[in-house]
């Protein structure tokens, strides 16, 4: 089965700020690898795909790297709409959530 | 537009059954392969259950907690899947979502809104 690791578990940051979210998996999954927002309540919801690829409707201030093992989602200016908890997912065999990042308010 | 909605959840005790359902709309269901996500409360994610299409022979596959006590299952004709849920465990207690999973070949997913189930003495 293919582990994923992601961290941090918590964020804090301001409006403005650039955040970085790093995820890893336990085997090289190419570029099969999600990102996903959830907020309180609701359903997550798909930001960007095969690694860097950014789902319609999904704000450009959202972007994706990485490839094999390591992967990296980037908020370049955190709007008040992004505080929310972000997973990452891997898809090259079944399906893996990482643990979850919560940005919250600093 | 794709709508996924599930239903079924509830309050049951240890080592009783229930089964969801997840009736689709919007898309070729019988074309999609389906899943089952579930989020216990305050936890993350984790992947249930597959339900391949008639063409892959409708064959099932299960994550390790659940294999030999859920059954995933899929009405063609009435656009439905099942998760059929028996001996349930405590650690069973999370928020159950359908989806059209994300895969090699497509650029989306669709999700639908989540149904409760609590296992509780």
């Amino acid at each position: 089965d293919i582990q994923m690791t992601q961290s941090p578990s918590t964020l804090s940051a301001s409006v403005g700020d650039r955040v970085t979210i790093t995820c890893r998996a336990s085997q090289n999954i190419n570029n099969w690898l999600a990102w996903y927002q959830q907020k309180p309540g609701k359903a997550p919801e798909l930001l960007i795909y095969k690694a860097s690829s950014l789902e319609g409707g999904v704000p450009s201030r959202f972007s994706g790297s990485g490839s094999g093992t390591e992967f990296t989602l980037t908020i370049s200016s955190l709007q008040p709409d992004d505080f929310a908890t972000y997973y990452c997912q891997q898809y090259g065999s079944f399906w893996t959530f990482g643990q979850g990042t919560k940005v919250e308010i600093k | 537009e794709v709508q996924l909605v599930e239903s079924g959840g509830g309050l049951v005790k240890p080592g009783e059954s229930l089964t969801l359902s997840c009736v689709a709309s919007g898309f070729t269901f019988s074309n999609t392969w389906m899943t089952w996500v579930r989020q216990a409360p305050g936890k993350g994610l984790e992947w249930v259950a597959l339900i391949r299409t008639k063409t892959d022979n409708k064959t099932p596959d299960y994550a390790a907690p659940v294999k030999g006590r859920f059954t995933i299952s899929r009405d063609d004709s009435q656009n439905t899947i099942y998760l059929q849920m028996s001996s349930l465990k405590t650690e069973d207690t999370a928020v159950y979502y359908c989806l059209t999973p994300l895969r090699w070949e497509l650029s989306s997913d669709h999700w639908g809104q989540g149904t409760l189930v609590t296992v509780s003495s």
